[in-house]
């Protein structure tokens, strides 16, 4: 069973809409959460943490994180076609110290 | 957040040949961590660059090929050996900084091996 899954896409979403991206996560004690957008040919770039359950906005970007769910999912409200890149989840699993496991992320297109 | 550098930037080698990876960073960290990202997938972490010390390395990677070095806390080298056109991939570093667990990335070195 993979520790981090993502639906690979593409997700397709018009310009101006939102686009909701998930992710859930196998290890129940996981305590931090990530989402990194990645451009094609780029290195990933952090979009916004969470630890706790609930929203956190930043900006177009929301993070929501349900632990009991086991789930974390990424808001962007009025996408534009610059929002479209590869957007990796990543989890801090228990007992790993620093250590990040990354879903295999999803492929998002902003379609005019 | 902090600046990372990598150098090369990308290569092409010949396989059985060597390539070592440089990371640089603009302040101290205390967790460098070293990336694979092969084409179409996802980060698999290669090993932890500890300075002082030997790196820990994930199942899967050994020391033998990949070996690291972490002579201070701005800097590391991955150093991919006897290279198989299997090695083709995107060596990223990362590091740790800010609050808690996240990881900022370097831009990232393209090995193509022949």
């Amino acid at each position: 069973q993979k520790e981090v899954e993502q639906n690979s896409g593409p997700l397709s979403v018009p310009e101006g809409a939102i686009a909701s991206l998930n992710c859930t996560y196998s290890d129940r004690g996981s305590q931090s959460f990530f989402w990194y957008r990645q451009y094609s040919g780029k290195s990933p770039e952090l979009i916004m943490f969470i630890y706790s359950n609930g929203d956190k906005e930043d900006g177009r970007f929301t993070a929501q994180l349900n632990k009991a769910s086991q789930y974390v999912s990424l808001l962007i409200r009025d996408s534009q076609p610059s929002d479209s890149a590869t957007y990796l989840c990543a989890v801090n699993p228990t007992g790993t110290a620093s250590k990040l496991t990354f879903g295999t992320g999803t492929r998002l297109q902003v379609t005019l | 957040s902090a600046v990372i550098s990598q150098k090369p930037s990308r290569d092409i080698c010949q396989r059985g040949t060597s390539l070592t990876i440089q990371c640089q960073v603009d302040s101290q960290v205390t967790m460098m961590f070293w990336y694979r990202q092969q084409p179409g997938q996802s980060l698999t972490l290669i090993a932890t660059a500890n300075q002082g010390s030997e790196a820990t390395y994930e199942s899967g990677f050994v020391i033998d090929k990949f070996p690291i070095s972490r002579p201070n806390l701005t800097f590391s080298t991955l150093t991919v050996s006897n290279m198989s056109p299997e090695d083709s991939s995107i060596y990223l570093c990362s590091v740790e900084a800010g609050r808690g667990e996240t990881q900022y990335f370097g831009p990232g070195t393209r090995l193509l091996v022949l």
